[in-house]
């Protein structure tokens, strides 16, 4: 199963870009990379889901290079109710199961 | 997307006693997650629950302290047996999305041995 590697914790303030990156690099070739955010006492939430080059919805854009051994989640302006934990999360297809392994995920506080 | 429900949403428990957490999903699912997150930390899967067939369970845990039922295809139960309080932890049920990889989570249960 493909290990994710993230920093533990970031600060922004309110209107930046943020950028959170994720190392991967035992990624298999049908592995999709998948970010989730999670608020205090509820489930995580799915953000967005690429499996290369660059994903963009109305929340969120994801960034994976040609390797596919990390990827980038970028927040555009955020504001205080981003924060919150940020998981990156690579599928993997295990004896006929598709399972998600949650790596240690990224605390994003977003400052006044 | 799927709705997924669970019970209870907030229990206090005895050392020794078990505890039964129900998962209640609006459609038809093949694949149901079951995930614990202690107090603080990243979200750990406990098992993997397929209707008809037994639940498999990820290294650290097994069926005798995490017994998991599937009768149907919208429903699952954990039960938390024999508890500690070690076993103080948010438990989360989720599955997959029709024809998607976006995972849903119930809001969790979330337990406290005492």
């Amino acid at each position: 199963l493909a290990k994710t590697t993230q920093p533990i914790s970031m600060d922004s303030y309110e209107g930046q870009e943020v950028n959170i990156t994720c190392s991967h690099n035992n990624i298999a070739t049908n592995d999709y990379i998948t970010w989730y955010q999670q608020f205090p006492s509820q489930g995580p939430r799915f953000i967005i889901q690429g499996y290369k080059t660059k994903v963009t919805n109305e929340v969120a854009s994801l960034f994976i290079p040609a390797d596919r051994k990390s990827s980038t989640l970028s927040l555009p302006r955020v504001s205080l109710s981003d924060t919150a934990v940020y998981y990156c999360l690579v599928g993997s297809f295990t004896s006929g199961t598709y399972k998600y392994i949650f790596g240690t995920g990224t605390r994003l506080k977003v400052l006044a | 997307s799927a709705v997924i429900s669970q019970k209870p949403s907030r229990d206090i428990c005895q050392r020794g006693t078990s505890l039964t957490i129900q998962c209640q999903v609006d459609s038809q699912v093949t694949m149901m997650f079951w995930y614990r997150q202690q107090p603080g930390q990243s979200l750990t899967l406990i098992a993997t629950a397929n209707q008809g067939s037994e639940a498999t369970y990820e290294s650290g845990f097994v069926i005798d302290k995490f017994p998991i039922s599937r009768p149907n295809l919208t429903f699952s139960t954990l039960t938390v047996s024999n508890m500690s309080p070690e076993d103080s932890s948010i438990y989360l049920c989720s599955v997959f999305g029709q024809g998607t990889g976006e995972l849903f989570f119930g809001e969790g249960s979330r337990l406290t041995v005492l």
